[in-house]
């Protein structure tokens, strides 16, 4: 089945820092791939996307490139804020098959990384 | 502004009671989903439903139940069955095309008294 491995954290950067959470997924056919994140007790937010290889989701200051041969959707930060500190959630949602639908539209999450950014 | 409305926030329960968490969604989404949270973990899906009157069981439904009977609301209750129902739980809505994000309410927080 479908799934998505996020890099262990915590991950903890002092302000204007570089950031990158590694993300790599194992899916058939093209996915789409999306980061959200989620502050303390709250829900969670859609980051960015991005629907085909090569493309590219943009937000906020944040990246993230779908990279068909190597299975990656890393996200990056050129210069963290504290006000970055939060969960950071990578995951993805099948493509269209002829299968029943049964996995349609499901999200399929890494386990989450925690990003913390100090002063 | 549209979007989703989970209540309450907040949620006691005590032993051998079911609870309902409220979800309701403005965003005319065709599909909606139920997640659990426990801290430090990601998302698991509990049910969804992907038009009205009609919904599959997640990866972890035993002990929930949920219902669909309009577009607009899926509400999703907790059953005496579940025996750790201490979590986050997370509603979320998205549009049928495979492409869509799915978006998010803010959570209710289920404890046991």
């Amino acid at each position: 089945g479908d799934s998505v491995t996020q890099m262990e954290g915590p991950v903890t950067l002092s302000e204007e820092a570089f950031l990158t959470i590694n993300c790599t997924y194992t899916a058939t056919g093209y996915p789409s791939l999306f980061w959200y994140v989620q502050y303390p007790g709250e829900g969670l937010q859609l980051l960015l996307k991005a629907t085909k290889a090569d493309d590219k989701g943009s937000n906020k200051g944040f990246e993230a490139t779908y990279r068909k041969e190597t299975t990656s959707f890393h996200l990056e930060k050129g210069s963290v804020q504290v006000s970055d500190s939060a969960v950071y959630f990578c995951a993805l949602r099948p493509g269209p098959t002829n299968a029943g639908g049964t996995s349609y539209g499901k999200l399929t999450f890494g386990q989450g990384t925690i990003l913390t950014v100090h002063p | 502004d549209g979007g989703i409305t989970q209540s309450p926030k907040y949620l006691f329960r005590k032993e051998g009671q079911n609870v309902t968490l409220s979800c309701e969604q403005n965003l005319n989404h065709d599909a909606m989903y139920w997640y659990r949270q426990d801290p430090g973990q990601g998302l698991r899906l509990i049910y969804y439903s992907q038009i009205v009157n009609d919904f599959q069981k997640g990866d972890i439904a035993e002990g929930y139940s949920v219902s669909r009977e309009k577009k607009e609301s899926f509400p999703l209750t907790v059953t005496s069955a579940q025996k750790n129902p201490t979590a986050f739980y997370l509603c979320a809505s998205s549009r049928g095309q495979f492409n869509q994000p799915q978006h998010f309410g803010d959570g209710t927080r289920l404890s046991i008294l």
